[in-house]
């Protein structure tokens, strides 16, 4: 079945920092690809996502690009804020009979300090 | 244009209990589904609703059931609660029944069973 792997978190980075977390998947077909954000005590909110191989979402600063040869998603964002803390879910979007059911990988929780 | 409103936001039920749990989708989405988060854990799909009809279910026992009015607003309803239900509930409504189509979370319904 389909699955998502994140980087193992927590992450914690200083201000101005670069950020990457590593999001891989399996599936079949063609998924779309998500990023979501969730702060404390909140649900989540989508952060960018594609559609399609090569496809670039971005967002905030953050970046995500679809990599159907190493079937990755990476998040990039190239300096970081301490309203950036949050924890990222990475998400694949499922297709046919199942469209609309999304399997989330278990979140990066990052803690970026001043 | 209202988003997506769960109720309540906190709920305490004791092992063998019901509990319903409600949802309001953004206006105008006529799908929704509902997921399942465990602490530290990615949300997990429970299923979906289409149009009053259930499209799509995840790996969850039947005493998970689930309604979608005309209006498109929706319930979950647990039966014979056990300890590891406890979890955040988060509802999601979509325009459209694709992988592609974005979801907009609640803020999540807290249930503790004790």
């Amino acid at each position: 079945g389909d699955s998502v792997t994140q980087m193992e978190g927590p992450v914690t980075l200083s201000e101005e920092a670069f950020l990457t977390i590593n999001c891989t998947y399996t599936a079949t077909g063609y998924p779309s690809l998500f990023w979501y954000v969730q702060y404390p005590g909140e649900g989540l909110q989508l952060l960018l996502k594609a559609t399609k191989a090569d496809d670039k979402g971005s967002n905030k600063g953050f970046e995500a690009t679809y990599r159907k040869e190493t079937t990755s998603f990476h998040l990039e964002k190239g300096s970081v804020q301490v309203s950036d803390s949050a924890v990222y879910f990475c998400a694949l979007g499922a297709m046919g009979t199942n469209a609309g059911k999304s399997t989330f990988g278990d979140g990066t929780t990052l803690t970026v300090k001043p | 244009e209202t988003g997506v409103t769960q109720s309540p936001t906190h709920l305490i039920k004791t092992r063998g209990q019901q509990v319903t749990l409600r949802c309001s989708s953004q206006s105008g989405h006529n799908t929704v589904s509902w997921y399942q988060q465990a602490l530290g854990q990615g949300p997990q799909f429970i299923f979906q609703y289409y149009r009053e009809e259930e499209n799509g279910r995840g790996n969850f026992p039947p005493r998970f059931s689930g309604l979608q009015f005309p209006n498109y607003s929706s319930e979950l309803n647990v039966n014979a609660l056990e300890l590891d239900d406890s979890a955040l509930y988060l509802c999601a409504s979509s325009l459209e029944l694709a992988g592609n189509s974005e979801q907009f979370f609640g803020p999540g319904t807290r249930l503790t069973v004790l």
